[in-house]
Order: structure tokens, then sequence, then C-alpha cells
């Protein structure tokens, strides 16, 4: 089945800066990648998504690209506010009916 | 949006005692859901795929007489925590994709949990 790994498990950057989490996956098959927002007790809300059709997809302050030779993909995130300290979690669509399995999660806390 | 509502939000219960968790789609049908589990700090695990009308799928390791699930409508799955103590206490989240986006390349959309503790 398919396999999800995500690096790095926390991340801390300063106010303003970029943060960059990476994700592989083990299922070629795999056509759809999307990333998780989740808050503390809350539950996971969409931020983007990626489908194996495209290379690279931006909304405003974040962007996903995805290297499919590599099965690899990663999430960007510029301009960074406190706002966006949350844990974040990627995930892929194996080939097998239509479950998501998620990755191990990124704790991502912005500095002020 | 496509809505996912999920009851309890909270529940303790006693152990040997058993606990139902509701998930419905409020504006949208889902011949699939599926239920995930997360243990504080991690990520989301998934447990089964729920099958409207017809048997639940469990992933590897996880009881299925345990934890049965029914999906008796387009709109309604239900996860039971059978016979529960103090290790099944946690996070436990449903999901389920819209039947009218395209198969296997849309987004889950989530329920808000339910958080059990099993005393």
């Amino acid at each position: 089945g398919e396999n999800v790994e995500q690096h790095p498990s926390t991340l801390s950057v300063q106010e303003g800066d970029s943060a960059v989490i990476k994700c592989t996956y083990s299922d070629s098959a795999s056509n759809y990648f999307p990333w998780y927002k989740q808050e503390l007790g809350k539950r996971p809300q969409l931020i983007i998504d990626i489908r194996s059709n495209v290379g690279e997809k931006k909304d405003q302050r974040i962007a996903v690209t995805l290297n499919k030779t590599a099965k690899h993909f990663s999430l960007h995130i510029t301009e960074t506010q406190p706002e966006d300290s949350a844990v974040y979690f990627c995930a892929a669509s194996g080939s097998s009916a239509s479950k998501i399995i998620f990755g191990s999660g990124t704790r991502l806390s912005i500095r002020p | 949006g496509a809505v996912v509502s999920q009851h309890p939000s909270r529940v303790i219960c006693k152990s040997g005692t058993s606990v139902k968790i509701e998930c419905r789609s409020l504006d949208f049908q889902a011949t699939t859901m599926f239920w995930y589990r997360q243990f504080p700090k991690k990520s989301l695990m998934l447990m089964a795929t729920s099958n409207e009308g017809s048997k639940a799928t469990y992933e590897q390791g996880v009881e299925k007489d345990k934890f049965l699930i029914n999906h008796a409508s387009l709109t309604l799955s239900t996860l039971t925590v059978t016979s529960a103590h103090p290790e099944d206490s946690s996070f436990y989240i449903c999901s389920a994709r819209d039947n009218g986006a395209s198969w296997g390349n849309s987004p889950l959309h989530f329920g808000n949990g339910t958080r059990l503790t099993v005393t």
C-alpha cells in the first residue's frame, strides 16, 4: 500500500521568512496530493492540493510542487505570519480505492 | 462548501461500555466515508473505509469486531467502539468525499472529531 513520509517533524521560522515542508510517497500510481493544516483540537483543513498532471500550483502565499519521477512533493509558505503556526500534513491518494494516506505531520512555529 | 457533521464532539465512558460516533455529510452524498484515529501530536491513522450498503474495509491491525462501522445511507456512517478500554481513548475523526466530485481525485471533508476518554 501507499506510504507517505514527511520532513521535518518540527520547523521554526522567523515571521516573514519562508517555510518548506517535504514529502515522499511510495505508490507511483498515486495521482492526488492534498495538504492539510490542523490547529490544536480542530479538524484538518485543506489548504492546497495538486494533481499528477501538473508540476506546480500556487495560491497566494502557498505553493506546492510535485516531482512524479522522484515521487516527492513539497509545500512552500512565503512571508510567514503568526497564524501560519499549526501542524501541516501532506497526503497521497493511492491506486487502491480512494483512501488518502497521511504523512506524519510537521509542527510549524512562527517566531515573532 | 461541503460540510461533515460529527457527533458527539466529546465523550467520557467507563471501561466495558460501548460508544457510538455519528458522521453525517450535510450537503452532499458520500458513498464512501473514512474513519481516522489520531493520538496526541501524531498523524491521522486510517482505521477503515466505510462503504454505503456494504461491509467496511478495515486497515491492517484494526479489529473489525472492536470498531463496528455501519454506513446505512449516503449521508450517514457510524463508528461504534465496543467494550471500550482506556487504550481506546483517542481522537476519532471521520471524513467523506463528495460523490459529485471526480472519483479518487477530490479532497476529503473532515468532521470536527470526537475526543473519547475511557475511564
